[in-house]
């Protein structure tokens, strides 16, 4: 079946940008997500990218897609601590509903 | 405000006991979903409905049933033949315009099973 993978952690420094990669297996994603997920809490919509495109920027987040290589990026810039959360990559595609990875956590250092 | 409830926050349960978990959307969505996250791992869907009175299995329905008699509701019964019912569950709702357009959360609800 369709899988996602992404790395478990990563550590930043305030101010520093941080860069969150996911890979998948599905060729027929046609869009693919990224949620934030806080402690204790459910999980939250940042942004999405269709699959004919391969960049998508929204404020301080940038969204990289290399349909070839299916490799997706989420790059947050200038990064706070309110960004320390879980962050998961998703796709939609043949499966007719959303395969999610297993979360990077984000721990952003001062 | 729209959104998606989610009742209770935590709930504790003896063995062999079955639980409900309420979940409520007032988005005007079609599309329901319910998802189990145990530490470490991504979410794993547990049913989906795309439409009132339709419900199809996901990925690890077995132990859990559902029911959809109204849009604005998808209840989730965690029965005693689910063998790890401990976990933290989501439910989630979309438009289901486009299948696997982006979907909507709830705070979710962390069940504890003894």
């Amino acid at each position: 079946g369709e899988d996602v993978e992404q790395s478990l952690f990563l550590s930043v420094r305030e101010g520093d940008s941080s860069v969150i990669n996911c890979t998948y297996t599905d060729s027929s994603s046609t869009y693919l997500y990224w949620y934030k997920q806080e402690p204790g809490a459910g999980l939250q919509l940042l942004t999405y990218i269709f699959s004919n495109m391969d960049m998508k920027q929204d404020q301080r987040l940038t969204v990289l897609l290399n349909k070839k290589d299916k490799h997706l990026s989420l790059r947050i810039a200038d990064t706070q601590t309110g960004d320390s959360a879980i962050y998961f990559c998703a796709e939609s595609g043949s499966a007719r509903q959303l395969t999610f990875g297993s979360g990077t956590q984000l721990t952003v250092l001062p | 405000d729209g959104g998606i409830t989610q009742s209770p926050k935590y709930l504790f349960r003896k063995e062999g006991q079955n639980v409900t978990l309420s979940c409520e959307q007032n988005l005007n969505h079609d599309a329901m979903y319910w998802y189990r996250q145990d530490p470490g791992q991504g979410l794993r869907l547990i049913y989906y409905s795309q439409i009132v009175n339709d419900f199809q299995k996901g990925d690890i329905a077995e132990g859990y049933s559902v029911s959809r008699e109204k849009k604005e509701s998808f209840p989730l019964t965690v029965t005693s033949a689910q063998k790890n019912p401990t976990a933290f569950y989501l439910c989630a709702s979309s438009s289901g315009l486009v299948w696997g357009r982006e979907q909507y959360f709830g705070p979710g609800t962390r069940l504890t099973v003894t």
